[in-house]
């Protein structure tokens, strides 16, 4: 089955303590993304990577980091989380012929 | 973002048709996505523009203007479990932007 993994799904952290939300697809698809998703601001970019080794950054990437050594995984690193970083988190993996944007289950981080 | 505009809220009773509007800034335009949204879960997949007309899918078609930044997409025989949060959003080669989403309620 085609999918979009996400880990953790829920996590409630403290300031400033590093966290790694991970993201794996087996649909072989080059294209993976983050988004964070707030009410009344819909779901905005933060990082993208078209390909192994090959990460951009989007909207709002400003205290995230992202790293691709693997087509499979996209992990969203935060080094030091603060309280604005709460939020509900979307990965996405792209399948660029027909555009079709998958996406995994999401993960609720709230930062006190 | 890039100036997406879509509608906050609609409502519609079971069986009418609703249309949901999206307009957008033209400039490095790829493509344009529709997506549905249910409360707590995960964007779904309903279609992906990148020619201008109007293309069917079932009971939802969505429609693209390249020239005037404009798309709609259209719910026909509208049922109850089409109470969603829909999501206009256009590509830039690989940057995605997506609109704040367009509540529709569907009534019985």
């Amino acid at each position: 089955e085609a999918q979009v993994t996400q880990n953790p799904r829920y996590l409630i952290t403290v300031t400033g303590k590093k966290l790694t939300v991970t993201c794996s697809q087996n649909m072989n698809h080059e294209y993976m993304s983050w988004y964070r998703q707030d009410p009344g601001l819909g779901l905005r970019q933060i990082y993208y990577s078209m390909n192994v080794e090959v990460t951009d950054k989007g909207d709002v990437p400003e205290g995230y980091k992202v790293s691709r050594k693997e087509k499979r995984n996209f992990p969203l690193i935060l080094e030091s989380p603060s309280p604005n970083q709460t939020s509900l988190y979307f990965c996405a993996s792209q399948n660029r012929g027909s555009g079709e944007l998958f996406f995994g289950e999401g993960s609720r981080l709230t930062v006190l | 973002g890039q100036n997406i505009d879509q509608p906050t809220e609609m409502t519609a009773t079971e069986g009418a048709i609703v249309q949901i509007n999206c307009t957008y800034q033209t400039s490095g335009f790829n493509g344009l996505f529709w997506y549905q949204q249910h409360a707590g879960e995960a964007p779904t997949f309903l279609s992906y523009n990148v020619l201008d007309g109007l293309e069917e899918k079932g009971r939802f078609s969505s429609f693209l203007s390249r020239s005037k930044g404009y798309s709609y997409l259209l719910l026909k025989e509208l049922q109850m479990k089409d109470s969603a949060s829909y999501l206009c959003a256009r590509s830039n080669d690989y940057k995605l932007s997506f609109g704040a989403g367009t509540t529709v309620t569907v009534r019985a």
